[in-house]
């Protein structure tokens, strides 16, 4: 596509469920990064993934936190037991190869947890 | 390790006056510097970066930032502000490529809103 999709735009969830946050890069892109975007507090880097390599998971902030990417495309950023603190704005970027080229991002997919 | 730190959440100007926006950051290994614009409900989008080479940087919308290395900053400005300018601007700094470690992790600052007045 065109640019860095992602799905839903918005989500409302009960605290206690899973959620799951899709992001569709740019094609032919290689590195694909997860960011959570509190007020205030800046973006938060959660995940990256390069190519075929072990994604590096250093920014999960609990085991709640998961992601994967399937066929070095698609991305799915699931949060499971979900709680308030977990509201934010959640944003997908990719690029060529790594970030410190030019980085796309998606409009994000904020989420309320009530 | 890589830290950035925006002077200023908030930052009003007069249409037509300088636009200054301030990034410091830390690096333990030469930084790769960006800043990145977010217009509201819409996503980042790269204004400029600095890599290596000429430390005067010029990017879109006639933004341009300057490497000060001695003073290890990266500050954002404009000559005349327009009130299409009015957004949340945000400073980046990554490691470059040679080396190790997790070289797409772009740290950002907090942002800075900037507010241009009629």
């Amino acid at each position: 596509g065109a640019g860095v999709s992602q799905s839903p735009s918005n989500k409302v969830t009960e605290k206690g469920k899973d959620v799951e946050l899709r992001c569709d890069p740019i094609s032919g892109h290689t590195a694909l990064y997860w960011y959570r975007q509190s007020l205030g507090q800046g973006l938060e880097f959660l995940i990256y993934f390069q190519g075929n390599s072990a994604p590096d998971k250093s920014g999960l902030p609990s085991d709640r936190f998961s992601a994967e990417r399937t066929g070095g495309s698609v991305s799915t950023l699931t949060i499971q037991r979900t709680q308030q603190e977990d509201s934010a704005v959640y944003l997908c970027a990719s690029s060529l190869v790594a970030m410190n080229t030019e980085a796309f991002f998606g409009q994000g997919t904020r989420l309320t947890v009530v | 390790a890589q830290s950035v730190t925006q002077l200023g959440s908030h930052v009003s100007v007069s249409e037509g006056a300088l636009v200054l926006l301030r990034c410091n950051y830390s690096s333990s290994v030469p930084p790769y510097l960006f800043w990145y614009v977010q217009y509201p409900n819409q996503g980042l989008q790269l204004l400029l970066k600095y890599t290596t080479g000429a430390t005067l940087v010029k990017g879109i919308n006639g933004f341009e930032a300057e490497f000060k290395k001695s003073e290890t900053s990266f500050h954002l400005t404009k000559p005349s502000a327009h009130m299409s300018d009015a957004a949340e601007y945000f400073c980046a700094v990554s490691a470059g490529p040679n080396y190790g470690g997790s070289q797409g992790n772009l740290i950002f600052g907090k942002g800075t809103k900037l507010s241009v007045k009629p």
